[in-house]
């Protein structure tokens, strides 16, 4: 079946522009997630989507990131005024949200550079 | 495509032999573990997981061993093949399910 799919797969982008990346999940997925990678490192968690709402935005780094998730499917992750140091690869998962244990699948990633 | 983890520890073990990546974890709170594989340029892929109230659990040619009095996790590979090189990361929850990734392994399988 389908996995989870990010769009676009690379986005370039000059400091102080707007960015959108989009996450489409694998479907009948209740949760949503958001990483973001640096180079050499691993994922680091940003938010978590149960349905449509934000159940934990702790890892966003200040308020130049926002995401949101309005029919419980799609995500869009938003930057604003963006800086060299957003320049990462973005990873969105899913999973059911069933049982003890749940599973998350992820994308491909959105590669962000930051000029 | 991009490399992930440039300058990551490395375990180079030969085609057919078997490979051993550790983890140590942070957070004696962490209840669920997982471990995933990163090839380049790609997501990071399901491999195993296990619960806290287990020590050990078994899959296809891998097994994952939790020791929880030292908070260590390891991920043994049988009969390693070329297709087994890539990142490996081990991650935690506490719960949240907003995952703690430790800073991965990566796994070279010379021929």
């Amino acid at each position: 079946g389908a996995g989870v799919s990010q769009t676009p797969s690379n986005k370039v982008t000059e400091k102080g522009k707007y960015v959108e990346l989009r996450c489409d999940p694998i479907s009948g997925h209740t949760a949503l997630y958001w990483y973001r990678q640096s180079l050499g490192q691993g994922p680091e968690f940003l938010i978590y989507f149960q349905g449509t709402g934000a159940a934990d935005d702790s890892g966003l780094p200040n308020d130049r990131f926002f995401a949101v998730r309005p029919e419980g499917s799609v995500s869009t992750l938003k930057i604003q005024r963006t800086e060299r140091g957003d320049s990462a690869v973005y990873l969105c998962a899913s999973s059911l949200l069933a049982g003890d244990t749940d599973t998350q699948y992820f994308g491909p990633g959105t590669r962000l550079t930051v000029l | 495509g991009e490399s992930v983890g440039l300058h990551l520890p490395t375990l180079s073990v030969q085609e057919g032999d078997n490979s051993i990546i550790n983890c140590a974890y942070s957070n004696s709170a962490s209840d669920y573990f997982i471990w995933y594989k990163q090839e380049s340029g790609k997501g990071p892929q399901f491999i195993i997981d296990i619960r806290s109230n287990m020590d050990k659990r078994q899959g296809q040619r891998v097994t994952v061993l939790l020791n929880k009095t030292v908070k260590h996790l390891s991920l043994q590979i049988a009969a390693t093949q070329p297709g087994d090189s890539a990142v490996y990361f081990c991650a935690e929850d506490t719960g949240r399910r907003a995952l703690t990734f430790g800073s991965g392994t990566r796994l070279q399988v010379q021929p």
